[in-house]
């Protein structure tokens, strides 16, 4: 089956402008998470969403939002962007209940 | 609340040698727990899962994780280190008690290097 996919793969932006990041999940999966990921902070806990609806959410400022369709789908959204937001945002799908979560293979943000 | 702890950024094994990565969780609830393994500029790939049941798991690629209670650990062996065997791993938990959701609490990870 398909798995988790994300695009774009690469985006270059640049400071002060705004970028949308999208998440396709695999058939079935309701829940899905968003985490950024760079070389001095690690993985962290952007937010998740079930069916429509924000679960959870990580300690990142306003700026980064998101959203999930009835299709599941979901897309995150980063304005005025930042140097420091330049890192590899990871989109990660599930059925909930704390199962394994399956990831997409990124999008590489750099904002210069 | 949760959080993970890997014991070594960076490993160095020679080819063929065991390999051993060390994990230990904090968790309030009796946790998930999962080893994922990221390729350079790749996302991440589920290596094996412990939910309830036996101890001792099994995942792809010849790894496998004994779940500890008593230690509060996770540990990833595998017997003998291939070349292709060299990428970063993480250790995660998650809460099964969160109907809607698939959260994951990572560690820092650890690269692992494999020595010819």
């Amino acid at each position: 089956k398909a798995g988790v996919t994300q695009t774009p793969r690469y985006l270059i932006k640049t400071r002060g402008q705004q970028v949308t990041l999208s998440c396709s999940p695999i058939s079935g999966h309701r829940s899905v998470s968003w985490y950024q990921q760079t070389p001095g902070q690690g993985l962290q806990f952007l937010f998740e969403y079930f069916s429509e609806t924000q679960r959870n959410k990580g300690n990142f400022p306003g700026r980064f939002s998101g959203r999930q369709f009835s299709n599941s789908r979901s897309e995150m959204n980063v304005s005025t962007l930042e140097l420091g937001d330049s890192a590899l945002y990871l989109c990660a799908t599930g059925r909930g209940q704390g199962t394994e979560a399956f990831f997409g293979q990124g999008t590489r943000l750099t904002v210069v | 609340a949760q959080s993970v702890t890997q014991l070594g950024s960076h490993v160095s094994v020679s080819e063929g040698a065991l390999v051993l990565l060390r994990c230990n969780y904090s968790s309030s609830v009796p946790p998930y727990l999962f080893w994922y393994v990221q390729y350079p500029n790749q996302g991440l790939q589920l290596l094996l899962k412990y939910t309830t049941g036996a101890t001792l798991v099994k995942g792809i690629n010849g790894f496998e994780a004994e779940f500890k209670k008593s230690e509060t650990s996770f540990h990833l062996t595998k017997p003998s280190a291939h070349m292709s065997d060299a990428a970063e791993y993480f250790c995660a938990v998650s809460d099964p008690t969160r109907e809607y959701g698939n959260k994951l609490v990572f560690g820092a990870g650890t690269i692992l290097r494999v020595k010819s």
